[in-house]
């Protein structure tokens, strides 16, 4: 049982919007810490995505997009392409348990 | 360019202590900027955080393996490593060394080892 929830998967078409949701709580996305997320490829480093709850490093493609509002955070992509096809992880830090903590993750089927 | 290398046993036996190491390049593990961590993702499972050390030596550990975990940094090598006692079989695990920082998440990662617990 992960201390950030996220859907086991999530599906979309080539060119349409997904959304990847990461619930957590008081002691961490709800007090403040901030929520990165990964791109994960078989057979590749994992790739930060997404830092700082909504900002991009360079490289990463202005389909991806971050935002948070209170304990839940949410990874949006659009215009899907097959490449998208990956799991995602939602991360953050939670000061109950002192641990960086990461999402169960989630797998994005492009259909 | 900042890169991270894992290195060690690809296989250890059951009861015996997990050690990898991470080198670093592109940047120094003395810099007081990062928290030079460690991740395991077991087979079919999820990232799992197994711990971070600070520059200074201070390390902070996932509770569920705190017991068992030991993090050290070798400034004069530039790389840090991981010991991991009294494995089992669910210690099977792609092992990944990554630099983080709380604001900036973790934006470099090594590629990761295999490491298989089996006598």
């Amino acid at each position: 049982q992960s201390v950030l929830t996220q859907p086991p998967s999530v599906s979309g078409a080539p060119g349409q919007r997904v959304t990847i949701s990461c619930t957590g709580s008081s002691s961490n996305i709800g007090a403040g810490y901030h929520v990165h997320w990964y791109q994960l490829l078989p057979g590749t480093a994992p790739k930060l995505l997404i830092y700082g709850d909504s900002s991009r490093p360079s490289g990463v493609p202005d389909r991806f997009f971050g935002t948070k509002s209170g304990a839940s955070a949410s990874l949006a992509i659009t215009g899907l392409q097959a490449e998208d096809e990956a799991d995602y992880y939602c991360q953050s830090y939670d000061s109950s348990l002192s641990a960086v903590v990461f999402g169960g993750g989630t797998k994005l089927t492009v259909l | 360019q900042v890169q991270l290398q894992e290195s060690g046993p690809g296989l250890v036996k059951p009861s015996e202590t997990l050690s990898l190491t991470c080198s670093v390049s592109g940047d120094s593990v003395s810099s007081g900027s990062y928290y030079w961590s460690w991740i395991r993702q077991p087979p079919g499972k999820g990232l799992e955080w197994i711990g971070y050390i600070y520059y200074s030596g201070s390390t902070n550990y996932n509770p569920s393996l705190k017991s068992r975990v030991t993090i050290s940094v070798d400034t004069s090598k530039n790389h840090f490593s991981l010991k991991l006692s009294s494995v089992t079989a669910a210690d099977t695990a792609v092992y990944s060394c990554a630099r983080w920082h709380p604001r900036d998440g973790m934006d470099v990662w090594g590629q990761g080892t295999t490491v298989t617990v089996s006598s």
